[in-house]
């Protein structure tokens, strides 16, 4: 079946300092998914951050990137100066197509400090 | 826009009850699902609706979980009987596209 590896938390990181949380895929039954990143904040519910449908491509939200790499199978969730307020948990996940559920990895737990 | 609603946030049940969770999807939305959530497996999809069609029905819980969509302003995911193992997050998301999660009910089965 289908799986997502993502950097295993809980990541640490000071305030303006960059990060980096790794994502790994292997879909079955398709060659290219649908990818994204979700994002779940101290107290509310899970919520898109940004998905990228087209490999080659770029997403970015909230001065977040990701890359879809088809030759490496990843979509590494990236930002160059982190605030407080990215304290977190990121998933990594993927859809085989538009009609199907998601495929989700474990989460990595970000805090970043002042 | 109301968001998707999920009702109880939080559940406690006895080993062998029956418990059903409700969830209301985002009007308009088309498809609803339902996840569980755990610390070891993290998130997998327990079943799929598409215009209250189930389409997918995760094979690892066919046995005692069975979601129903009555309307397509309602969903019930019923448990029976539970398990101690269990003990998760249960979540829903509706779409049209994009999945909108609601907040979770936290199941405690003792």
């Amino acid at each position: 079946g289908d799986s997502v590896t993502q950097t295993e938390g809980p990541v640490t990181v000071s305030e303006s300092e960059s990060l980096i949380i790794n994502c790994t895929y292997s879909a079955t039954s398709i060659a290219y998914p649908n990818l994204f990143w979700y994002v779940r904040y101290p107290g509310e519910g899970l919520q898109l951050l940004l998905k990228v449908i087209t490999a080659g491509q770029k997403g970015s939200s909230r001065g977040f990137e990701a890359t879809y790499n088809k030759e490496t199978t990843s979509f590494h969730l990236q930002k160059a100066s982190v605030q407080e307020s990215d304290s977190a948990v990121y998933y990594c996940a993927l859809r085989n197509n538009y009609a199907q559920g998601l495929t989700f990895g474990l989460g990595t737990r970000v805090s970043v400090f002042p | 826009d109301a968001g998707v609603t999920q009702t109880p946030r939080h559940e406690v049940a006895e080993k062998g009850q029956t418990i059903i969770l409700k969830c209301e999807p985002v009007s308009g939305h088309n498809d609803l699902f339902w996840y569980r959530q755990t610390k070891i497996q993290g998130l997998e999809l327990l079943s799929y609706f598409r215009s209250k069609s189930l389409m997918e029905d995760g094979g690892a819980f066919k046995d005692r979980f069975k979601a129903e969509m009555l309307n397509s302003s309602f969903s019930t995911l019923k448990i029976q009987p539970t398990e101690p193992k269990d003990s998760a997050v249960y979540l829903c998301a509706s779409s049209l596209d994009e999945q909108y999660f609601g907040p979770g009910t936290r199941l405690t089965v003792l």
